[in-house]
């Protein structure tokens, strides 16, 4: 079974705090991805990376940026966390077509 | 932009009843068109998927109904039942593409 797995389920956060959500997963896939759920919109994609230290922006980038130096890690940061930043992180990670999904992590900034 | 539109919203059927979540999309490159199931505390998982020279999937109690000139997909739940209850997605990607878009989330109630 592919296991995507977050550092976090929950987490609570200060305004202007630096935050680092981490995903690891362990079937040796290509792609990760960190998107970001909110109520009626979906999963909205912040980033993704094709391969080691490799990146590309999705939709929603701004005041994230990413990490990957392993293959099995990817990275999110949040520099300085601000209140719209609140919302269900989710990670995910593919070899092809079918993405692997996290748990999630539910981020409370206040 | 919204690249796949889902509706609707939330659903509510009653147990042994059937559940009808729509999507439809604009780019018409995609190539792969699937279904994820969310239960609350868990991230999505893959329910079913289908490509566009099918015009429809069945997979048990699932079945996905594919209009590719319309550029509808559709999923449809037989026999719904009370552990059916989650949030839907749909989405769609294609090849060579890391891009999947997905559609805003159905959340369905079958109440018992």
């Amino acid at each position: 079974d592919v296991k995507v797995t977050q550092s976090s389920r929950y987490l609570v956060k200060r305004t202007g705090e630096k935050v680092f959500l981490e995903c690891v997963q362990d079937m040796d896939h290509e792609n990760m991805f960190w998107y970001r759920q909110d109520p009626g919109l979906g999963l909205r994609l912040i980033y993704f990376s094709y391969d080691v230290k490799m990146k590309e922006k999705g939709d929603i980038p701004e005041g994230y940026s990413v990490s990957r130096e392993k293959k099995e890690r990817f990275s999110l940061i949040l520099e300085s966390a601000s209140t719209n930043q609140t919302s269900m992180y989710l990670c995910a990670s593919s070899y092809s077509y079918e993405q692997y999904f996290g748990p999630g992590t539910r981020l409370t900034v206040t | 932009q919204q690249q796949v539109k889902q509706s609707p919203q939330s659903l509510i059927v009653q147990k042994g009843g059937i559940s009808i979540i729509n999507c439809a999309y604009e780019n018409t490159a995609f190539d792969y068109f699937p279904w994820y199931q969310q239960f609350p505390g868990k991230g999505p998982a893959l329910l079913i998927a289908i490509r566009p020279d099918v015009s429809e999937k069945k997979e048990g109690r699932f079945t996905i109904s594919f209009n590719k000139s319309a550029k509808q997909f559709s999923l449809h739940i037989m026999d719904s039942q009370p552990g059916d209850s989650a949030t839907y997605f749909c989405a769609a990607s294609r090849r060579g593409n890391n891009d999947m878009r997905f559609g805003a989330g159905t959340r369905l109630t079958v109440k018992p």
